[in-house]
């Protein structure tokens, strides 16, 4: 099975800083690789999605990116965090199956 | 629309059963899914099942499918305060598809 790590696991940085969050998956090749942010008490929204090395779909317009520079490897970043990007960040990784699971999430609070 | 929906809270008492449903949208659903999320934590799948079945069983949980209707029940039989947790629903559409829509979650409350 599938095994998600993601780091940091907590993350505290001021308005304008940059954010770099990672994302490795083991267990499987080739996956469809996702990032949520789930705000306080809410569900989830979709950020990006990768289907491939190089290869990033965003959902919504925003001050975050994301990059696959490996096939296991997936990175969330921003150039000036926003107060609003504060939020629980999840990556979700879909290997050969149709099921999606999910990492341990980054908790990111911007002051 | 792409609506996956679900009641937002449920409070149960220790021993009785949790039902939490969940309505969705798209017929064209292969599998759908149940995830559990506590606290601080990333989602857990807990079970899922597919589009032509009707009921799958799992030790506690039994999970209800009507497709005509397009509503998705949980039953966790005998709840326990360890069961306290956001319960999400989650239905795939088309095989090989790339998104998992998910509904903004159940919080399962369970008093002692």
């Amino acid at each position: 099975s599938q095994t998600i790590h993601q780091w940091p696991a907590t993350l505290v940085q001021p308005v304008g800083s940059p954010l770099s969050l990672e994302c490795t998956v083991e267990g499987t090749s080739n996956p469809n690789l996702y990032w949520y942010r789930q705000a306080a008490g809410r569900g989830l929204q979709l950020l990006f999605y990768s289907v491939g090395i190089g290869q990033i779909s965003s959902e919504v317009p925003q001050n975050l990116s994301a990059s696959r520079p490996q096939d296991r490897q997936f990175i969330l970043s921003s150039k000036k965090l926003l107060l609003s990007d504060s939020g629980f960040y999840l990556c979700a990784s879909q290997g050969m199956g149709e099921t999606q699971y999910f990492g341990p999430g980054t908790r990111l609070l911007v002051l | 629309g792409e609506d996956v929906e679900q009641s937002l809270f449920l409070s149960v008492r220790e021993g009785d059963s949790s039902v939490i449903n969940c309505t969705y949208t798209d017929s064209s659903s292969t599998y759908l899914y149940w995830y559990k999320q506590e606290p601080g934590a990333g989602l857990q799948l807990l079970t899922y099942i597919f589009s032509n079945m009707d009921m799958k069983q799992d030790q506690r949980l039994t999970v209800l499918l009507n497709k005509k209707d397009k509503h998705l029940s949980l039953r966790i039989a005998d709840t326990q305060t360890g069961d306290s947790a956001i319960y999400f629903c989650a239905e795939k559409r088309g095989t090989g598809g790339f998104k998992t829509i998910f509904g903004a979650g159940t919080r399962l409350f369970v008093k002692a």
